[in-house]
């Protein structure tokens, strides 16, 4: 149990367009998601905290206008990134809660060119 | 003073031995208390957590939490090559946010 998926998991693309990344718990019901980003060599950083029909809340220097997070149903999170550029080149990684433990998906690569 | 604080390492351990991984935290109304696991280019893998005070078995794993002093740890019996990754401690507080240490690897050699 408690398997999370992200697709897609390699994405490259060119600077100035935008990229959806998908989050889903494939068997159970997440109210609450969360999305972090992760650069070569450092910790986890949470961006985002995304809550089942209401507004994602931001961390602090997170641009809520560029990040854009959808959470529509129990099951599915949505990150786009718009106009990416080549620091928003990262790894994405979003986790859905089940009672108080968090389960990772496998991540996304996102590369900027 | 960084919250959740881990020795970076490397922690370099023979085959078969004992592997032990140190995390201290801030905030003293930290709730839970979490390990991951994370290998190399890939998101962190939930290996244990605890809530409670004293120790929490599972397998050929141990975790260990001492609220008066702040500090949580990690035990790793037999330890394996396959063992060897970057072991991150977690905590939440009231807000249910992970907040994670730096992490520390583990070099499990032969």
């Amino acid at each position: 149990g408690a398997v999370v998926s992200q697709h897609p998991s390699r994405v490259i693309c060119k600077s100035g367009t935008s990229v959806k990344i998908e989050c889903r718990s494939l068997d159970f019901q997440a109210t609450t998601m969360f999305w972090y980003r992760q650069f070569p060599k450092q910790s986890l950083m949470l961006m985002a905290t995304s809550n089942e029909g209401s507004k994602a809340t931001y961390e602090q220097g997170v641009e809520k206008d560029k990040f854009l997070i959808n959470h529509a149903s129990l099951t599915l999170s949505t990150l786009t990134v718009t106009s990416a550029h080549p620091e928003d080149s990262s790894f994405y990684i979003c986790s859905a809660r089940m009672s108080y433990e968090q389960y990772f998906g496998p991540g996304t690569r996102l590369t900027v060119t | 003073q960084k919250e959740v604080e881990q020795n970076s390492g490397p922690l370099s351990v023979p085959e078969g031995a004992i592997a032990s991984l140190n995390c201290t935290y801030s905030d003293r109304g930290s709730q839970s208390f979490f390990w991951y696991r994370q290998y190399s280019g890939k998101s962190p893998e939930l290996i244990m957590f605890i809530y409670s005070n004293g120790d929490k078995e599972d397998g050929r794993f141990t975790a260990q939490l001492n609220k008066a002093s702040q500090y949580v740890s990690l035990l790793i019996r037999d330890s394996q090559p396959s063992d060897s990754a970057t072991y991150l401690c977690a905590v939440t507080g009231t807000a249910s946010k992970l907040t994670f240490g730096t992490g520390t690897r583990l070099q499990v050699t032969l």
